[in-house]
């Protein structure tokens, strides 16, 4: 599965929307993106997922670049019930188990 | 989603003792894993629990210290055996759902603490 790269920590204020990077500049063409988050005390959370367009649910959006090599997990709305770890993970459909990075810690500010 | 629950939901143990942790789900499903996530670290893969056959283990997992059962469908037991302050993290079941596991639903986790 493809390696990604994602800021340490990042700060955003309540009712601003939240933009989480993500680089997976390996990539490969069958491989999704997913986003799962944990929040403290809490097993991780499955959030959003995509291939290659642009998807949105009643949590989030998830935007990828067109040549894929990067993405952006958009919060529209941070409450302080967002603040957790979120992680971007990359692999292909069928590949069972999500491997974990260390993930952004998000703290979502009044 | 998936309903999935995990007991003991947390425990502290004496060294050298074992401790089964059992993971329940509320549906069939084909894939359930096992996680290790230790204190301020991220979540490491311990195994896929396999039904009706050995466990897959990850590289630096045993057997032995980690054997898993997987006797059906929705229930699967990992135990933590021989312990040491060094097993003391959370302990996560999983399940994998849709097309190759396509989306994957986690328990609320088990926070072992060994003395």
């Amino acid at each position: 599965d493809a390696k990604t790269t994602q800021p340490t920590s990042m700060d955003c204020a309540e009712g601003r929307a939240a933009n989480l990077p993500c680089n997976h500049s390996t990539i490969s063409g069958n491989e999704y993106v997913y986003w799962y988050r944990q929040i403290h005390s809490q097993g991780p959370q499955y959030i959003i997922h995509g291939l290659k367009n642009n998807e949105t649910n009643e949590m989030a959006s998830l935007i990828i670049t067109e040549d894929r090599k990067s993405s952006t997990l958009i919060l529209p709305h941070a409450t302080l019930r967002d603040t957790a770890v979120y992680y971007c993970i990359v692999r292909v459909v069928s590949g069972g188990d999500m491997r974990f990075g260390a993930g952004t810690r998000l703290t979502v500010k009044p | 989603s998936a309903v999935i629950s995990q007991k003991p939901s947390r425990d502290i143990c004496q060294r050298g003792t074992s401790l089964t942790i059992q993971c329940q789900v509320d549906s069939q499903v084909t894939m359930m894993f096992w996680y290790r996530q230790q204190p301020g670290q991220s979540l490491t893969l311990i195994a896929t629990a396999n039904q009706g056959s050995e466990a897959t283990y990850e590289s630096g997992f045993v057997i032995d210290k980690f054997p898993i059962s997987r006797p059906n469908l929705t229930f699967s037991t990992l135990t933590v055996s021989n312990m040491s302050p060094e097993d003391s993290s959370i302990y996560l079941c999983s399940v994998g759902r849709g097309t190759g596991g396509n989306e994957q639903f986690f328990g609320p986790g088990t926070r072992l603490t060994v003395l």
